[in-house]
């Protein structure tokens, strides 16, 4: 099936760790998204990627690094920068659905906690 | 800068009952589209309905349809018939035609159904 992966599901990080969350796409989308989720928040834009090699920041990259060098994989490491980074992290990709619909598709998500 | 407000944190109903989420939204741009997200227990977000912004007529999916009111920057969202598998938080989310990769989700509404 077609779909979006994320790993690890949980994920802790030391102080002044750097940690990588892992995300691969099969569904042949050029576009791929990070977002953070923190409690009575919506979603916010971290990074997002267009094409391979290409990637932009969005409202709150700052403490976080992505990297692009696969259609498939757009990782995301989240840096020592980064001081509050206990989160819920959504990865997504952008396609067309049936009936010429243009959404973005997630994955199951990413728990990160600090030690 | 668009904004998304959801002005329930959480609601409830029966089963077999119908509910109505609450969404607005601000924005200057006419070309746009709203989408609604089911994000349940699992944290997989899922695509409920989406609706474009020229499109006079409400969308609908199965038990789910929408009020759009264009005029009022209102996008309500309406479960008829609930199940105990529509428990969930819900988004209300919105993004311009013209700019994909910028989409803004508001806080959620975390829905629960009653058996």
């Amino acid at each position: 099936d077609g779909g979006i992966t994320q790993s690890p599901k949980y994920l802790f990080r030391k102080e002044g760790q750097n940690v990588t969350l892992s995300c691969e796409q099969n569904l042949n989308h050029d576009a791929m998204y990070w977002y953070r989720q923190d409690p009575g928040q919506g979603l916010r834009l971290i990074y997002y990627s267009q094409i391979v090699n290409d990637f932009q920041k969005g409202d709150i990259a700052e403490g976080y690094s992505v990297s692009r060098e696969k259609k498939e994989s757009f990782p995301l490491t989240v840096t020592s920068a980064q001081k509050n980074p206990t989160a819920f992290y959504l990865c997504a990709s952008r396609g067309w659905k049936a009936g010429g619909r243009d959404i973005q598709y997630f994955g199951a998500g990413t728990r990160l906690s600090v030690l | 800068a668009q904004t998304v407000t959801q002005s329930q944190p959480e609601m409830s109903v029966q089963e077999a009952e119908t509910v109505t989420l609450s969404c607005t939204y601000d924005t200057s741009e006419s070309n746009y589209y709203l989408f609604w997200y089911k994000q349940p227990p699992s944290r997989q977000m899922i695509l409920v309905i989406r609706q474009e912004a020229y499109k006079q007529q409400n969308a609908t999916e199965n038990r789910f349809s929408v009020n759009f009111q264009k005029a009022a920057k209102s996008f309500s969202l309406k479960i008829s018939d609930s199940q105990l598998g529509d428990t969930a938080m819900y988004f209300c989310a919105f993004m311009i035609t013209y700019n994909n990769n910028d989409m803004r989700f508001g806080a959620g509404t975390r829905l629960t159904v009653k058996p």
